[in-house]
């Protein structure tokens, strides 16, 4: 079983609307849980990050983890079409997703 | 500004030879990473380093080789053992290793032709 999982989509929702990008994990130790944004033949940009459980948002972006279900997740909303990109799921520095192709139609 | 830069953006590398990737830093990191990304597999680490003269392989450092002589860099050379070289090779940098937030270089296109 892989550290992460991630459904690869891809994802495509008309702007405005909320979007739910998610990942599971195996190991119920893990603690610290990031975001990241990938723009094509770009380095991933750091969207956001929680340590252990619970909710954080930031401006129209909310990070959540359920560690309970090993589930982590990210919701956009108001969704831009400058939001179109690929979002990886990681943990700590180690562990990443496949990422999920997301494009947000005008 | 402070930030990773990677160099070369394009490289291609004839079969059988080695190329060194270069990654420089400018946050006053410890750490330091290497990472390998192929459609659809995501990121994959290749080598990390917590601390200066000292690094660590990760799940495929099979035919790469690093070093860490000093804080503010860390290149990776591609071997002729590599098999499979062609990718896109991204650097990263965070403060220490584990629970803390990497950031990234602009990434390095490698192909063997």
């Amino acid at each position: 079983q892989k550290e992460v999982e991630q459904d690869p989509g891809p994802l495509s929702v008309p702007e405005g609307a909320i979007v739910s990008l998610n990942c599971t994990y195996s190991n119920s130790a893990f603690q610290y849980f990031m975001w990241y944004r990938q723009y094509s033949r770009k380095g991933p940009e750091l969207l956001m990050y929680t340590y252990s459980s619970g909710n954080k948002e930031d401006g129209r972006f909310t990070a959540q983890v359920d560690k309970s279900s090993k589930y982590i997740s990210l919701f956009i909303r108001d969704s831009q079409p400058s939001d179109s990109a690929t979002y990886l799921c990681a943990i700590n520095q180690f562990y990443f997703g496949t990422g999920t192709s997301l494009t947000v139609i005008p | 500004d402070g930030g990773i830069t990677q160099s070369p953006k394009y490289l291609f590398r004839k079969e059988g030879q080695n190329v060194t990737l270069s990654c420089e830093q400018n946050l006053n990191h410890d750490a330091m990473y290497w990472y390998r990304q192929d459609p659809g597999q995501g990121l994959r680490l290749i080598y990390y380093s917590q601390i200066v003269n000292d690094f660590q392989k990760g799940d495929i450092a099979e035919g790469y080789s690093v070093s860490r002589e000093k804080k503010e860099s860390f290149p990776l050379t591609v071997t002729s053992a590599q098999k499979n070289p062609t990718a896109f090779y991204l650097c990263a940098s965070s403060v220490g290793v584990r629970n803390t937030e990497a950031f990234f270089g602009q990434g390095t296109r490698l192909t063997v032709v």
